[in-house]
């Protein structure tokens, strides 16, 4: 049961760069979008969301890019730092909590 | 503020062994979480509760059973561990009107042989 599909599995890219994580839905009732960074050893925290209603939302170097008619929506990280190196999630929420699903997941390695 | 909490860090359990998974939060959130995370796989929902006293299962509740002690703590019960059950568990809460934005603990990291 993957409602949310998540591509590439990893990602290298010189410090920078532009890193670009894709995201793609099957439920259309999902009402927000938040993607997670997850450091080794450490639990999941939230980055970055949006809603459907929005096609774009920026903060700092993070962009989500939403697409509301392919149920898709992207993760661009401009001039990617060694620091960015993190495992990034996408997710999707309809209503309460228990209807939070995670993609599977986006391995950034940044070389400095 | 210490946030999310769970102990133990790491575990190592024999195939039957029981063992309960401990969480607690600080931030007077309604709702809390647990999770497992498996290679490849994201994190799934193990079981979910919205408030004290509510427990809802998730995508992979089998052989697992909670206990929403009270607002702060929400503890995962391992019954008779299994191979199969070796992963990382991660607690985590939320307020009940922001589910998409949940605080996550550190992790225990199970091992069943």
């Amino acid at each position: 049961q993957q409602q949310v599909k998540q591509s590439p599995q990893s990602l290298i890219v010189q410090k920078g760069g532009i890193s670009i994580i894709n995201c793609a839905y099957e439920n259309t009732a999902f009402d927000y979008f938040p993607w997670y960074q997850q450091f080794p050893g450490k639990g999941p925290a939230l980055l970055i969301a949006i809603r459907p209603d929005v096609s774009e939302k920026k903060e700092g170097r993070f962009t989500i890019s939403f697409n509301k008619s392919a149920k898709q929506f992207s993760l661009h990280i401009m001039d990617s730092q060694p620091g960015d190196s993190a495992t990034y999630f996408c997710a999707a929420s309809k209503g309460d909590g228990q209807n939070f699903v995670f993609g599977p997941g986006t391995r950034l390695s940044v070389l400095p | 503020n210490a946030g999310v909490t769970q102990t133990p860090k790491f575990q190592v359990l024999k195939t039957g062994q029981s063992m309960t998974l401990q969480c607690a939060q600080d931030m007077n959130h309604n709702s809390m979480y647990w999770y497992r995370q498996d290679p490849g796989m994201g994190l799934r929902l193990i079981y979910y509760s919205a408030s004290e006293g509510t427990t809802d299962k998730g995508e992979v509740p089998n052989g697992y059973n909670v206990s929403r002690l009270n607002k702060r703590e929400f503890s995962l019960r391992l019954e008779s561990a299994a191979p199969s059950q070796t992963s990382v568990y991660f607690c985590a809460s939320s307020f009940v009107d922001s589910p998409y934005e949940q605080y996550f603990g550190p992790g225990t990291r199970l091992t069943v042989t």
